[in-house]
């Protein structure tokens, strides 16, 4: 069946840090590929999504790139604020989302 | 625009006893799911509607169960409550399977 793997936490960054949370997943057929962010006390946020290979979703400076010759959907942020410290999840859907167990980002001042 | 709502924000319950909650989708939203967060088991999807229609189901025993209604308002109910059944439960919506997901702050029981 259907499964995602992300790297687990915490992240811990300092400001204006450089940010990868490794995402992988595995689909028995063309899944389309979502970050979503988690702030606490909240729902899921949806952050980026994309449909095919090759495709970048970004929003907000976060991106990530459908890669099909790895499997990978790996979030990438070239400078993280105090602001974005959540937790992140990475999601495939072909008849349902399905989700990693998620990444907590600590970012300190 | 109002988002997604679920309502109560919380429940504590006792085991044995049944549960309802409710979740209003976004204005024009067909398609609902809800999901159950745990610690240690993440996010599992529960079920989807459409239309009234329950599309999807996932790997949940039949104590679990929902409906929608013809304004595409949700409910799901757990009956005989285990402790276990403590968790987070989210409800989504979207216009249409090209739309991401808008989630719900998500309805917390805590069963004792």
């Amino acid at each position: 069946g259907d499964s995602v793997t992300q790297m687990e936490g915490p992240v811990t960054l300092s400001e204006e840090a450089c940010l990868t949370i490794n995402c992988t997943y595995t689909a028995t057929g063309y899944p389309s590929l979502f970050w979503y962010v988690q702030y606490p006390g909240e729902g899921l946020q949806l952050l980026l999504k994309a449909t095919k290979a090759d495709d970048k979703g970004s929003n907000k400076g976060f991106e990530a790139t459908y890669r099909k010759e790895t499997t990978s959907f790996h979030l990438e942020k070239g400078s993280v604020q105090v602001s974005d410290s959540a937790v992140y999840f990475c999601a495939l859907e072909e008849s349902t989302l399905t989700f990693g167990k998620g990444t907590m980002l600590l970012v300190s001042p | 625009k109002a988002g997604v709502t679920q309502t109560p924000r919380y429940l504590i319950k006792t085991r044995g006893q049944q549960v309802t909650l409710s979740c209003s989708p976004i204005s024009g939203h067909r398609s609902v799911s809800w999901y159950q967060q745990t610690p240690g088991q993440g996010l599992q999807f529960l079920f989807e509607y459409f239309s009234e229609t329950q599309r999807n189901k996932g790997n949940f025993p039949g104590r679990f169960s929902g409906r929608q209604f013809s304004n595409s308002r949700s409910e799901m109910n757990v009956s005989t409550l285990e402790l276990g059944d403590s968790a987070l439960y989210l409800c989504a919506s979207r216009a249409g399977r090209n739309y991401g997901y808008t989630f719900g702050s998500g309805t917390r029981l805590t069963v004792v």
